[in-house]
Parts: C-alpha cells; structure tokens; sequence
C-alpha cells in the first residue's frame, strides 16, 4: 500500500516552461487536493477535487490547472511557470469527500525551483 | 485567507519537558485537526477532534477545543527529541464551504536532548 505518491521529489525549470507535477494515491479516495508552501506562510491550498471529473478552485489557483479523470490520479499543471511558483508542494487525499471531516494523507512532496 | 493561526512560532524545550502550542481560527468550523511535519517530509495527521467535543487524548498528545474562545490547544507531554517538527492545525468553515481545509502557518518546536 503506497499510500499518496508524488513525482517528481526536486525540479528545476526555467521561467516560461511548463510541466505537469504527477499524484497518484491507490487506497481509493474521493478526495484530492493540492498545497504550496512557501516559508512564513504554512500551506496555502491550489486545487481540490472531491471526485473524478470534479476540481475547483483552492485559495491560490492562479497559474496552475488540474484535471481529475480517474480517482487516482490529480496531476497539477504549471503551463508557463513563474519565479513567484518556486515551492514545496503537497498533494494529500481522504475518503471523505469532506476534508474536515476525516485525516489527510500526504505525500512527501515536490521541490520545484524556477530559474 | 488562512482559517488558523498557531501560537508561538516557535518553541524550544528540553527533552522531557511538556511542549504547549495554541491555534485560533476566526469563523466556526466543524471539526479541527493537527498535524505534525518533519523536516523535509509530508505532513502526518495527528488527531482530529469534533467541534462538540472538549477534549481528545491519544497516547502523549493531549488536544483541547474551546469553540467560545475560537481556539485549540496541543499539549505534548514528557517530550522527545524525536518530537522536534513542525506542528500545524487545520480547519474548514461550517456549512457549505468545507470542501476547503486550511492551515496555519505553524509551531516549529524543538526538543532539545
């Protein structure tokens, strides 16, 4: 049981490249969500989706897109990626559909720098 | 907008000694949840309790919910230096909007051998 997997752990990239930070969690959760987190300011939510086919937006969508078309999968996009999107970044999942109401799993991360 | 903020930013103890950290959040919420963060790792879920609920033990955490005072509290006890992390609460409004859960910016505490 791998739990959450993110790909890629570290990232370089140059300003205007774009690239797809890959999530994928096998215990069949509902819920999928994205996180930045930059220092001084915790975890700051991107994306969400409380289902295949279903994503909104987080309190910082702005420059990133997501899709969800299988339950296991929520793949964040960076189409032309920015100095201001260098991060950490988390995906977590629940089976709640509702995140208060049940743990986040995590995954370790993605260390994404941008040139 | 972030929901919760904890208090201190930092914390720093010896090992053994009882490590408090505090979280307020603005508007009500259903249920809180802590968190804990190791250096360069993912978050890992602690204890979630229920807004009807006053009080939550699980092993040396002790977790507190004051919904009148709009605050929390996390209560390690006869810490170890594996204790040292980032510790964060966690919460989403009440009603419709809890497809949303955010964080505070967190207690970096650490235990000290």
């Amino acid at each position: 049981n791998a739990g959450v997997t993110q790909t890629p752990k570290f990232q370089v990239l140059k300003t205007g490249q774009s690239m797809t930070l890959q999530c994928a969690q096998d215990m069949n959760h509902e819920y999928m969500s994205w996180y930045r987190q930059d220092p001084g300011m915790g975890l700051r939510l991107i994306h969400y989706s409380v289902g295949a086919g279903i994503t909104d937006q987080g309190e910082v969508p702005n420059g990133y897109n997501v899709s969800r078309s299988t339950t296991e999968d929520f793949p964040l996009r960076l189409l032309s990626a920015a100095p201001s999107q260098t991060s950490v970044y988390f995906c977590a999942s629940s089976k709640d559909p509702r995140p208060s109401n049940q743990p986040q799993h995590f995954g370790d991360g993605t260390r994404l720098s941008i040139l | 907008s972030q929901q919760g903020e904890e208090d201190p930013q930092a914390l720093s103890i010896q090992e053994g000694e009882n490590a408090t950290m505090n979280c307020s959040y603005k508007t009500s919420i259903n249920n809180l949840q802590w968190y804990r963060q190791n250096s360069g790792r993912g978050l890992v879920h602690l204890i979630l309790i229920r807004s009807n609920e006053r009080e939550k033990h699980s092993g040396r955490l002790r977790v507190t919910l004051d919904t009148s005072k709009k605050s929390s509290s996390l209560l390690i006890t006869a810490s170890r230096a594996a204790d040292t992390a980032s510790y964060f609460c966690a919460t989403a409004l009440s009603g419709g909007s809890n497809y949303k859960l955010t964080f505070g910016k967190g207690t970096l505490l650490t235990v000290n051998p």
